[in-house]
């Protein structure tokens, strides 16, 4: 079984300042992760991917995220948040290769940006 | 622009109907995805369709079905339409039948029961 979890409903944080979206998992296979954003009235997009290559996995729009595997762990970072950035973010855990297997998206989290 | 096309963008209808979502897949993408996004639930799976065959299903009420044609693309059918239904559906497609690779979202249809 799979499952995610995105700790915070709402990140609301300063221009400029470090962003960090947290997201945790539970999966019976071996898991690909990923990060995927949602502007306002637009569809989802993938900003990275963790397949068990690198632990850490950069993105688009200078995100990046850790894979942390003792601690069923793969959080959103941004070192200085920007105002495009304001969005929802959804974190996302998949498994196997079977025609049973299914995309499992988190709650998601919207991200403000204070100017 | 992602590459997948969903008509119509908005669908205001009444409770009891029957309406029709479509979808078209990126060029050379066998995988059609459906979701369901609402405020209270969030953005659920609804059902999966490779090359024309079910592959996964999700939440999906008996009262919605899909299916994907030969030329790959898809619709959603939603009937008996009650006020809950309200919601943005969104459709993704991916090159794979599996789940390791990234899916391609197009900008969903708003669905307004009234």
């Amino acid at each position: 079984a799979q499952s995610v979890t995105q700790l915070d409903s709402h990140v609301s944080v300063s221009e400029g300042t470090p962003v960090l979206l947290r997201c945790n998992y539970s999966s019976s296979y071996s898991p690909s992760l990923f990060w995927y954003v949602q502007h306002p009235n637009k569809g989802l997009q993938l900003l990275l991917k963790y397949t068990s290559a690198a632990t850490l996995v950069k993105g688009i729009n200078g995100f990046e995220a850790e894979f942390k595997k003792s601690e069923t762990s793969f959080h959103l970072t941004k070192p200085s948040a920007h105002m495009s950035d304001a969005a929802e973010y959804f974190c996302v855990v998949s498994g196997g290769y079977s025609s049973a297997s299914k995309i499992i998206f988190g709650s998601g989290t919207r991200l403000s940006i204070r100017p | 622009d992602s590459g997948v096309t969903q008509t119509p963008k908005h669908l205001i209808t009444a409770t009891g109907q029957r309406v029709t979502l479509r979808c078209s897949p990126r060029s050379g993408d066998l995988s059609v995805y459906w979701y369901q996004q609402s405020l209270d639930q969030g953005l659920q799976f609804l059902i999966h369709y490779y090359n024309g065959e079910e592959r996964a299903k999700g939440n999906i009420l008996e009262r919605f079905s899909a299916q994907q044609f030969p030329d790959l693309h898809s619709e959603l059918n939603l009937s008996s339409l009650e006020l809950g239904d309200s919601a943005l559906y969104f459709c993704a497609s991916s090159p794979d039948p599996g789940t390791n690779e990234k899916l391609f979202f197009g900008s969903g249809t708003q669905l307004s029961v009234l």
